[in-house]
């Protein structure tokens, strides 16, 4: 079974910077995963921050950026803001239209 | 700009039916796939379905095959997930995506604001 690995919580310091990874249980996670990461506050809906590694939408501020770090992806954020805590959930992309979910990390700023 | 707008939750007793939709503008909505993803309460996101927008195949997780299909209608730009034999652990905001290209995948750009399905007698 596939496993999507994430730190279940992480802590920053406002104006620092911080690298959230998503891993696998098996293997090493590479661009062809398509690795996205998006980012969730209670009650609303998903915001997408980067997907397929590292390109950013439109309306993300440029602290955050993902890449591929070792033998998983990874989101920095630098510079991190107040309105950053968020929950933040990795996604792969297996292939034959199958998508795994990370367990998700709950980033606090303080 | 992209809006994505679901419909159709609400609450259901074990073993029922509900049809969920999403209705979809500011994009050419034929050419990109859509998927669902779930999210149970205090839990986190679950992909669900996906239905390519190049290959025009749909894909479920083993949590719901057999149970959910997922379809569209290029011709209403509306997604839609039929769920039959839904069970209590089926509870959960149902949110549909737009993918940010043709593969069927959770790799999206875009997000409705969601609708809630409660299983419960």
């Amino acid at each position: 079974q596939t496993v999507v690995t994430q730190e279940p919580s992480f802590s920053v310091s406002p104006g620092g910077t911080v690298t959230l990874t998503c891993g696998l249980n098996f293997g090493s996670v590479s661009t062809t995963y398509y690795p996205t990461w998006y980012q969730q506050t209670p009650g609303q809906a998903p915001r997408t921050v980067i997907y397929s590694t590292k390109t950013r939408p439109s309306g993300v501020p440029d602290r955050f950026s993902g890449s591929i770090l070792g033998n998983k992806a990874a989101l920095t954020i630098t510079g991190a803001q107040a309105d950053d805590e968020s929950d933040y959930y990795c996604v792969l992309y297996m292939g034959s239209g199958i998508s795994v979910f990370g367990g998700g990390t709950k980033l606090t700023v303080l | 700009e992209v809006q994505l707008l679901e419909s159709g939750g609400g609450l259901v007793q074990p073993g029922g039916s509900l049809r969920l939709s999403c209705a979809a503008s500011g994009f050419s909505f034929s050419t990109y796939a859509m998927t669902w993803v779930r999210q149970a309460p205090g839990k986190g996101l679950e992909w669900v379905s996906s239905f390519g927008g190049s290959d025009g195949y749909a894909y479920h997780a083993d949590s719901v095959k057999g149970r959910f299909t997922i379809s569209r209608d290029n011709s209403k730009n509306t997604l839609y997930l039929q769920m039959n034999g839904l069970r209590a652990d089926d509870t959960a905001v149902y949110y549909c995506g737009k993918a940010v290209g043709g593969t069927p995948t959770a790799v999206c750009d875009h997000w409705g604001q969601g609708t809630q399905v409660t299983v419960s007698s």
